[in-house]
C-alpha cells in the first residue's frame, strides 16, 4: 500500500495564479483532511472531509476549496495565491471515529512570490 | 475552543538518556483523544503514542511513554535510551471524541540528541 499520496511535491507559483493540490489513499479510509504547516505555528486545518460527499471548514479555510472527488481522492485548490499562503501543505485521512490517527502524506512545499 | 501548548520549544538529550517533552492542553470536554506525532527532517508525521482520555493507564510503546495527567490537563511523553533517530520535532495533538474531527495540534518541540 502507498498510504497516503500528494503530488506534487514542491511548486513555486506567482501571486494571482491558481493550482490544486492532489491527494489519494488507498487505505478505505472514511475521513480525510487537509491542513498547513507554517514555521512556529504547529499544523492547522484548513478542511476537512468527514466521509465521501461532505466537507466542512476548517481553522484557516479563507482562500482555499477542496473537493472530495471519491472516497479515494481529495483536492485542495488556491484561487488566486497570495504569499500568505507560502506554506507546507499535508493531506491526511483516516477511519471515521475520533479514536483513530490520521495518517499523513509527505507533504507539499508551496512557495508563492 | 480546545488549545493545546508545548512550552518548550526545543530540548537536547544525550544519547542513550532519558528526555520528558510537556504539554498541556485545555478543554471542557470530558471525552477526547491525546497524541504524540514525530516529524524527522523527512517531513513525515509518525504517530508515536496515543492515549484515550478515559483511560487511567499511561499509554507505553516501546521506548516511549505518556505521564497523563487528566486533571491537570497534563501529557507529557517520556523518551528512554535516546537514539539518534529520535531528534526530530514532536507535536502534541488534541482530538475531540465527539463529531469534529480535527486535530489541534500544538506549536512543537524541537528535540536534538547528541551522541
Amino acid at each position: 500500500n502507498a498510504g497516503v499520496t500528494q503530488t506534487p511535491k514542491f511548486q513555486v507559483l506567482k501571486t494571482g495564479q491558481s493550482m490544486t493540490l492532489q491527494c489519494a489513499q488507498d487505505m478505505n479510509h472514511n475521513s480525510m483532511y487537509w491542513y498547513r504547516q507554517d514555521p512556529g505555528m504547529g499544523l492547522r486545518l484548513i478542511y476537512y472531509s468527514a466521509s465521501e460527499g461532505t466537507t466542512d471548514k476548517g481553522e484557516v479555510p479563507n482562500g482555499y476549496n477542496v473537493s472530495r472527488l471519491n472516497k479515494r481522492e481529495f483536492s485542495l485548490r488556491l484561487e488566486s495565491a497570495a504569499p500568505s499562503q507560502t506554506s507546507v501543505y499535508f493531506c491526511a485521512s483516516s477511519v471515521r471515529g475520533a479514536s483513530y490517527e490520521q495518517y499523513f502524506g509527505p507533504g507539499t512545499r508551496l512557495t508563492v512570490t | 475552543a480546545q488549545t493545546v501548548t508545548q512550552s518548550q520549544p526545543e530540548m537536547s538529550v544525550q544519547e542513550a538518556e532519558t528526555v520528558t517533552l510537556s504539554c498541556t492542553y485545555d478543554t471542557s470536554e470530558s471525552d477526547y483523544y491525546l497524541f504524540w506525532y514525530k516529524q524527522p527532517p523527512s517531513r513525515q508525521m509518525i504517530l508515536v503514542i496515543r492515549q484515550e482520555a478515559y483511560k487511567q493507564q499511561n499509554a507505553t510503546e516501546n521506548r516511549f511513554s505518556v505521564n497523563f495527567q487528566k486533571a491537570a490537563k497534563s501529557f507529557s511523553l517520556k523518551i528512554s535510551d535516546s537514539q539518534l533517530g529520535d531528534a526530530a520535532m514532536y507535536f502534541c495533538a488534541y482530538r475531540s471524541g465527539g463529531s469534529n474531527y480535527k486535530l489541534t495540534f500544538g506549536k512543537g518541540t524541537l528535540l536534538t540528541v547528541n551522541p
